[in-house]
């Protein structure tokens, strides 16, 4: 299977500070049609995980432009220019080019 | 409006079948590109996927779990189903589905059913 290798596990921010979160595969992510399934969702406390961004860096439908998604081949990340108190939570990454799914372990962002 | 809710037995003991159903709205099964997607979460862990079925009745498993699962859609009444055979309290967790469209992986999500495996 994918290994998904998230970093930091945990980030503590202040509101207004931009902050990024890695996300490495143990394989190349792209697919022989050229495409990268590469995915991040953010699971606020209590509720149910969101879609960020979809294919590495398209923005999820209402996700703020604050979020931006960058990488390619086994090296990702998330950024987020300004970290407002709603961003609070926990970040997963996920590919879904190689079967079986996986999903990365996870950072939690916290309030400094 | 796309909406997905999980239903499921809340408890049950080791040994038996786990039966999940997702009642959604707002999409069909039957829509080309269309997918509904099975992710659990142990309490305080992370996620972990478990199945797809496509609307072309395509049917992806975790090999993780073996043969213990078992995907299947009504597409008449909006509903995807989940079976775990022979669960034990390793299968203790919150079951999401979440639909699939074309390459749009999970961009909506149930609020999750609560199932506990206890004796």
């Amino acid at each position: 299977d994918v290994v998904l290798t998230q970093t930091p596990s945990t980030l503590s921010a202040t509101i207004g500070q931009s902050v990024s979160i890695s996300c490495r595969s143990s394989q190349s992510l792209l697919d022989s049609a050229g495409n990268t399934y590469l995915y991040w969702y953010l699971q606020r406390p209590g509720q149910s995980p969101q879609l960020l961004i979809y294919l590495v860096s398209n923005l999820g439908s209402g996700v703020p432009n604050r979020f931006s998604g960058s990488g390619s081949g086994t090296d990702f990340t998330l950024k987020i220019s300004g970290v407002e108190a709603e961003d609070l939570g926990v970040y997963y990454c996920m590919q879904a080019t190689h079967a079986p799914n996986t999903f990365g372990a996870g950072t939690k962002l916290e309030l400094k | 409006q796309v909406t997905l809710k999980e239903s499921g037995p809340g408890i049950l003991q080791p040994s038996q079948t786990l039966s999940l159903t997702c009642t959604f709205s707002g999409f069909s099964l039957s829509t080309y590109g269309m997918g509904v997607g099975w992710i659990r979460q142990p309490s305080g862990k992370g996620l972990e996927w478990l199945a797809n079925i496509w609307w072309d009745d395509d049917k992806y498993y975790n090999p993780s779990l073996k043969n213990r699962l078992t995907i299947s859609k009504d597409t008449s009444n909006n509903q995807a189903f989940l079976k775990i055979t022979n669960v034990d309290t390793a299968d203790t967790a919150t079951y999401y589905c979440a639909r699939i469209l074309f390459v749009n992986w999970f961009a909506y999500w149930g609020q999750g059913t609560l199932v506990t495996v206890s004796s």
